[in-house]
């Protein structure tokens, strides 16, 4: 499957817990979104890097999430010290040549 | 700041009709507008993109529209069938035309009737 690849797929943490998720985009994407969607809304973008640069940060992205993007590949996003409000689905998506985003499957957190 | 408004409840369309769904937007001027189709549990999966200086676009039974004036995007599935009930998400791209990230609708809940 040469899809986005995200992982964990459903994550499930205590609040204050640290979690980490990955992305895998399309090879040779060289642009990477996150996404947050909630039940019954949008995707709301956080971020996007081109290659391994951070681009843009939405001011939904608190002081408790950083995303990365090492070597232009992969990426991670971390939010520390976890609130029952972060629980939503994280999505990723990537970008080649056109404008069109392909999306992954996400990750559900569900922060108890 | 930006507003988009989708079909606020749940479409329902008996087989065969065409289905139209709508997003208006406020406070934006994006240089393109995109369809996705989402299912439940999964991600976004891109239809149709419709530039600015583009009317109407189509791609086998979807046809989406795109007034600039009204700031309106009508998007519509033409010989429905059941497999087309999925939630449908309009999202507005960058005005300068580039890739930032898009700025989602809540979506359209679209339910075709057997």
């Amino acid at each position: 499957d040469t899809g986005v690849s995200q992982n964990p797929r459903h994550k499930i943490t205590k609040r204050g817990q640290n979690v980490t998720f990955r992305c895998d985009p399309i090879s040779e994407h060289n642009r990477l979104y996150w996404y947050r969607q909630t039940l019954g809304q949008g995707p709301e973008f956080l971020t996007y890097f081109q290659n391994e640069a951070q681009l843009e940060k939405s001011r939904l992205l608190s002081d408790r999430f950083s995303a990365e993007r090492p070597k232009g590949s992969f990426s991670t996003l971390e939010i520390q010290r976890t609130e029952q409000g972060d629980s939503a689905m994280y999505l990723c998506a990537s970008l080649g040549g056109g404008l069109e985003q392909f999306f992954g499957p996400g990750t559900r957190l569900t922060v108890l | 700041s930006q507003k988009i408004e989708q079909n606020s409840e749940a479409l329902n369309i008996q087989e065969g009709k065409t289905a139209t769904l709508t997003c208006n937007y406020t406070n934006y001027s994006p240089a393109y507008l995109q369809w996705y189709r989402q299912d439940p549990g999964r991600g976004p999966v891109f239809l149709l993109l419709i530039r600015e200086n583009e009317k109407e676009k189509r791609k086998e039974r979807l046809k989406v529209t795109f007034d600039t004036t009204l700031k309106q995007s009508l998007f519509h599935i033409t010989a429905s069938q059941p497999a087309d009930s999925a939630t449908y998400l309009c999202a507005l791209g960058d005005s300068g035309g580039g890739a930032d990230g898009l700025t989602f609708g809540k979506g359209t809940h679209l339910i075709i009737q057997p």
